[in-house]
């Protein structure tokens, strides 16, 4: 069966400090793959997406993340963290040629950040 | 700038009482969603529609029911509200496969209603 899994419900770095986010999933193909945030309160917004080409890929808010086919694996990171970053985080993955009707949705890793 | 409203961001309701929740898309997306979040359990998709009058169940549909009259809105009913379903609703929106070539069914999500059933 298809499954994300996110096996951080929740970390928690200093300002300043790199993150890595990790993203595993299990899927019979490449799907299209997606990190989305939450700010508290709010929807949830993409963050990056990967769906073919260079397996390293940028996104908003100073955010990558890396494709690794070996490792069925979809990291995300950042170099330096800053307070507004707190949020949770939601890696996701879609089927190809789905228009988004099987997107299936990690539990989240929630971020803390300390001064 | 796209936008996906949700038009009650929090709502207080009695068990057995009947509860709307209204989602527009202002991108004239065909597809509309209606997710259920709760702690530690991620999105579970509870309705999609492909376009007007058209409706699917997700994965756990039970209790719910939707209605697309216009292509921008979507609505999620529940007949009557219980304590189980107190949650977060998220609606989403998002192109069909091939209406651009750089579709890849990113979700655009509203801000969330959070429902509490007493």
């Amino acid at each position: 069966a298809q499954s994300v899994t996110q096996p951080d419900i929740h970390i928690t770095v200093s300002e300043g400090a790199s993150l890595e986010l990790r993203c595993n999933y299990s899927y019979g193909a490449t799907p299209y793959l997606f990190w989305y945030v939450q700010s508290p309160g709010q929807g949830l917004q993409l963050l990056l997406k990967y769906f073919s080409g260079d397996t390293l890929v940028q996104g908003i808010k100073g955010f990558e993340a890396e494709f690794k086919r070996s490792q069925s694996s979809f990291n995300l990171r950042k170099p330096s963290v800053h307070w507004s970053d707190a949020a949770e985080y939601f890696c996701a993955v879609a089927p190809l040629n789905t228009g988004g009707f099987k997107t299936i949705f990690g539990a989240g890793t929630r971020l803390f950040v300390k001064a | 700038d796209v936008k996906v409203t949700q038009s009650s961001r929090y709502l207080v309701k009695r068990t057995g009482e009947k509860v709307f929740l209204e989602c527009v898309q202002d991108m004239d997306h065909e597809n509309m969603f209606w997710y259920r979040q709760d702690p530690g359990l991620g999105l579970r998709l509870i309705y999609f529609s492909y376009d007007v009058k058209m409706k699917e169940k997700g994965d756990i549909p039970e209790g719910y029911s939707v209605s697309r009259e216009k292509k921008e809105r979507f609505s999620l009913i529940l007949e009557s509200a219980s304590t189980n379903q107190t949650s977060m609703y998220l609606c989403a929106s998002t192109l069909p496969v091939g209406a651009s070539r750089s579709n890849t069914g990113e979700l655009f999500f509203g801000e969330g209603s959070r429902l509490t059933v007493l």
